[in-house]
């Protein structure tokens, strides 16, 4: 059961920013999100996350609607490196603790 | 460097032959998962340790069974690998259960 919701794939021009779409509609009000990213062959590779506010770190920024049903992860200026599955989570409260579900994912495309 | 290793990072074995998946942690973390990753899939969680109490998902196949000796390693067995058990195989750790989780670089499993 999906809680998130992310477009199969986007392109970005190299050097502009990325800004990647996430619906989770249904989430609750102590369920952080979370951004990973995962290249081909490897782990994924944990890039932010946060409850309400918006969040920056040296890798990007995280933009949060205020009724917290959907958010925007950005990449600033988009490298080829940057070239990845990018995938939106929801960290669910569980008695057996905090779980993460991954949503589908967006395959980003940099292009030269 | 701290880091979450996986061995084999390639296996092949025979439909029905068990087979085992080790996972490494330098990090000292608490949390241990296991993520089952098909092609062109999202990870899914199998089950996780914190420390020593194991949790499964509801879902998970009973065929895929973990073992967690210590702190640094974990298992997971299939007992009788089938041919849709074919996909990558996320371990990762957390320091505690509402953390970041760090991934391993996955075991590609194949049966034959």
């Amino acid at each position: 059961d999906a809680k998130t919701t992310q477009p199969p794939s986007m392109d970005c021009a190299e050097g502009r920013a990325a800004n990647l779409p996430c619906n989770h509609s249904t989430i609750s009000g102590n369920e952080y999100v979370y951004w990973y990213r995962q290249i081909h062959s490897q782990g994924p590779q944990y890039i932010i996350h946060g409850l309400k506010n918006n969040e920056t770190n040296e890798m990007a920024s995280l933009i949060i609607t205020e009724d917290r049903k959907s958010s925007t992860l950005i990449l600033p200026h988009a490298t080829l490196r940057d070239t990845a599955v990018y995938y939106c989570i929801v960290r669910v409260a569980r008695n057996t603790g905090n779980q993460f579900y991954f949503g589908t994912g967006t395959s980003l495309t940099v292009i030269p | 460097d701290a880091m979450v290793i996986q061995n084999p990072r390639y296996q092949v074995t025979q439909f029905g032959k068990p087979v085992t998946l080790s996972c490494s942690q330098t990090l000292n973390h608490n949390v241990m998962y296991w993520y089952q990753q098909k092609s062109s899939q999202a990870p899914k969680l199998l089950f996780h340790y914190y420390d020593k109490d194991f949790n499964n998902e509801a879902d998970t196949p009973d065929n895929f069974q973990s073992r967690r000796p210590n702190t640094s390693f974990c298992f997971l067995d299939i007992r009788s690998p089938g041919l849709g058990d074919a996909a990558m195989y996320l371990c990762a750790t957390s320091r505690t259960s509402d953390g970041e989780q760090f991934f391993g670089p996955g075991t590609r499993l194949t049966v034959l």
